[in-house]
């Protein structure tokens, strides 16, 4: 079945460094792919997506490209912010249709210390 | 946007007793809503797909008939946790589709449940 694997966590990070999460997927098909966040006491925002090979998902200055040959999704920021402390989940969907299911990673646990 | 909205926020119950949990679009019609359940520090398990006016459908491994779920119009769904245990204990989420985008799901801020 599908899955979605993202590196161990938590990441702790200096204001202003530079960000990269892993994200790694197996699923047949061409499945979408997403980067959700989850910040302190609310629910999961959708970050950015991407829906095909080699598009390139961008949102508040994060970035994630679709590779399909290293079935990759790999979320990057240059330089973060105090207020980017969040979880973060890496997902992808069967895009079968109203009822695509949404398969999530493990999360991963981003500080950033002024 | 599209917003989802879920009520309680959090709730506290007694082993036995039966909960409730709401999830409603504001903003939008939705003909497929989606249930999770998050555990401590750990991913997004889905429990279920709702559809307006259908049964819903089951992951397996869920127990149909502990979490019933109902989705009789389309701005609600309701789970119903049954007979709670302190083992149901865990934060419930639930998700819907704004169409036409089928494949991006609006989430709602979940809803913690404690059973004593």
């Amino acid at each position: 079945g599908d899955s979605v694997t993202q590196m161990e966590g938590p990441v702790t990070l200096s204001e202003e460094a530079f960000l990269t999460i892993n994200c790694t997927y197996t699923a047949t098909g061409y499945p979408s792919l997403f980067w959700y966040v989850q910040y302190p006491g609310e629910g999961l925002q959708l970050l950015l997506k991407a829906t095909k090979a080699d598009d390139k998902g961008s949102n508040k200055g994060f970035e994630a490209t679709y590779r399909k040959e290293t079935t990759s999704f790999h979320l990057e920021k240059g330089s973060v912010q105090v207020s980017d402390s969040a979880v973060y989940f890496c997902a992808l969907s069967g895009n079968t249709g109203a009822n695509s299911k949404l398969t999530f990673g493990k999360g991963i646990t981003l500080s950033v210390r002024p | 946007g599209a917003v989802v909205s879920q009520h309680p926020s959090w709730v506290i119950c007694k082993s036995g007793t039966s909960v409730k949990i709401e999830c409603r679009s504001l903003d939008f019609q939705a003909t497929t809503m989606f249930w999770y359940r998050q555990f401590p520090k750990q991913s997004l398990m889905l429990m279920a797909t709702s559809n307006e006016g259908s049964k819903a459908t089951y992951e397996q491994g869920v127990e149909k008939d502990k979490f019933l779920i109902n989705h009789a119009s389309l701005t609600l769904s309701t789970l119903t946790v049954t007979s709670a245990h302190p083992e149901d204990s865990s934060f419930y989420i639930c998700s819907a589709i704004l169409l036409p985008a089928l494949d991006t799901q609006y989430f709602g801020p979940g809803t913690r449940l404690t059973v004593l």
